[in-house]
């Protein structure tokens, strides 16, 4: 199991780009990265996933080192909506089983 | 409708009782999951499904049941509940289809007094 290691939490205002970045020294070679939303009362929600380099979606970026020892969720001009637990995993998507969901990141995003 | 549903969303038990939580998927997903969130932590996994009648444990299983009759259903029993056990529970379920995405329910707030 690759340990993640996130900030715990993060302040912001409406209208930055706002990165969060997620340590993960010791990830294999088959395991992928992935970050989940949460918001108050409800469950976690699919984000964004990404092997190496950049992945970009309707919501964020995610930016991988070559080493692939961390990475980096963007997200671009955040709202007040955008307050949220952010966590970041990594395993083999083969076996959702095995990830591991951290603390998360705390987003608390400021007009 | 489609999605995944969890019942009930909120539940208060005594101590020593036995209750069972419900989790329903309408889109035939294989794998499923369920989660308990206590305050202020992330989601540890309890148990967890690949098919109809194969389960296996998660990282904390002690003092749940699971089963799995149907594919769409995956309903969680603590045979006797403990104080310990007051926690949000969350069910989902995940396709493999090449991606880490799982959908969750929107929880059960199950309290033990």
């Amino acid at each position: 199991l690759a340990k993640t290691t996130q900030p715990i939490s993060m302040d912001s205002y409406e209208g930055q780009e706002v990165n969060i970045t997620c340590s993960h020294n010791n990830i294999a070679t088959n395991d992928y990265i992935t970050w989940y939303q949460q918001f108050p009362s409800q469950g976690p929600r699919f984000i964004i996933q990404g092997y190496k380099t950049k992945v970009t979606n309707e919501v964020a970026s995610l930016f991988i080192p070559a080493d692939r020892k961390s990475s980096t969720l963007s997200l671009p001009r955040v709202s007040l909506s955008d307050t949220a637990v952010y966590y970041c995993l990594v395993g083999d998507i083969r076996n959702f089983n095995k990830f591991y969901f951290g603390s998360g990141t705390k987003l608390n995003v400021k007009p | 409708d489609a999605g995944i549903t969890q019942s009930p969303r909120y539940k208060i038990t005594e101590t020593g009782r036995q209750v069972t939580l419900m989790c329903h998927q309408t889109w035939s997903h294989s794998y499923m999951f369920w989660y308990r969130q206590d305050l202020g932590h992330g989601l540890r996994l309890i148990y967890y499904s690949a098919a109809a009648d194969i389960t296996d444990k998660g990282e904390v299983p002690d003092g749940y049941v699971v089963s799995r009759s149907k594919t769409e259903n995956f309903p969680l029993t603590l045979e006797s509940a403990t104080r310990s056990q007051t926690s949000v529970y969350f069910c989902a379920s995940n396709i493999l289809a090449g991606r880490a995405e799982a959908f969750f329910g929107q929880g059960t707030r199950l309290t033990v007094v």
